[in-house]
């Protein structure tokens, strides 16, 4: 079945814990991407990446770091992670020429 | 610069009411348009879209069409249903890029 996954779904956590998300998709798509999504703001773009070894930061990218070594994995690193980044994460895939997104299931984080 | 303008929520609805979500959208060149769905717990399903001006988008019985004149790209349906409640986000994607973005997103709540 083609999938985005993401580990945790639910994360609480302290400020300055060092944490990461993990993104996986097994349909050998090249781009993807981290979403956080927040109340009345919709979904904001964090990081993405074209393809391997390839990133670059989207529209909300501070206190955020990504990489992406192989191509169906993409995790997100909270350094020290702040109140502030408390929200909803989203991963998601795409294949280069198309235009659907294929959303992993979403990591609700909390840090205190 | 791109955005998108979604009309706020929460819409409560009685089953089989029809639906009506406004989105409006600015965008420079011609855009992508697409309605995704988030139910409950969930994470984004792609709901429609349309990918230049005048095409309708539909999917289980909602439609959209893709209105260049007023840049908008309103999301109806003609009876909505209890397992139709969830949360409704307009996107765009520029024309030649892969970043989606997002309306504030519309909270559906559709009562017996």
């Amino acid at each position: 079945e083609a999938q985005v996954t993401q580990n945790p779904r639910y994360l609480i956590t302290v400020t300055g814990k060092k944490l990461t998300v993990t993104c996986s998709q097994n349909m050998n798509h090249e781009y993807m991407s981290w979403y956080r999504q927040d109340p009345g703001l919709g979904l904001r773009q964090i990081y993405y990446s074209m393809n391997v070894e390839v990133t670059d930061k989207g529209d909300v990218p501070e206190g955020y770091k990504v990489s992406r070594k192989e191509k169906r994995n993409f995790p997100l690193i909270l350094e020290s992670p702040s109140p502030n980044q408390t929200s909803l994460y989203f991963c998601a895939s795409i294949l280069q020429g198309e235009e659907t997104q294929y959303f992993g299931p979403g990591t609700r984080l909390l840090v205190l | 610069g791109n955005s998108v303008t979604q009309m706020e929520g929460p819409v409560t609805l009685s089953e089989e009411a029809f639906l009506t979500i406004n989105c409006t959208y600015t965008a420079t060149g011609y855009p992508s348009l697409f309605w995704y769905v988030q139910y409950p717990g969930e994470g984004l399903q792609l709901l429609l879209k349309a990918t230049k001006a005048d095409d309708k988008g539909s999917n289980k019985g909602f439609e959209a069409t893709y209105r260049k004149e007023t840049t908008s790209f309103h999301l109806e349906k003609g009876s909505v249903q209890v397992s139709d409640s969830a949360v409704y986000f307009c996107a765009l994607v520029p024309g030649g890029y892969n970043k989606l973005i997002f309306g504030a997103g519309t909270r559906l709540a559709v009562h017996p």
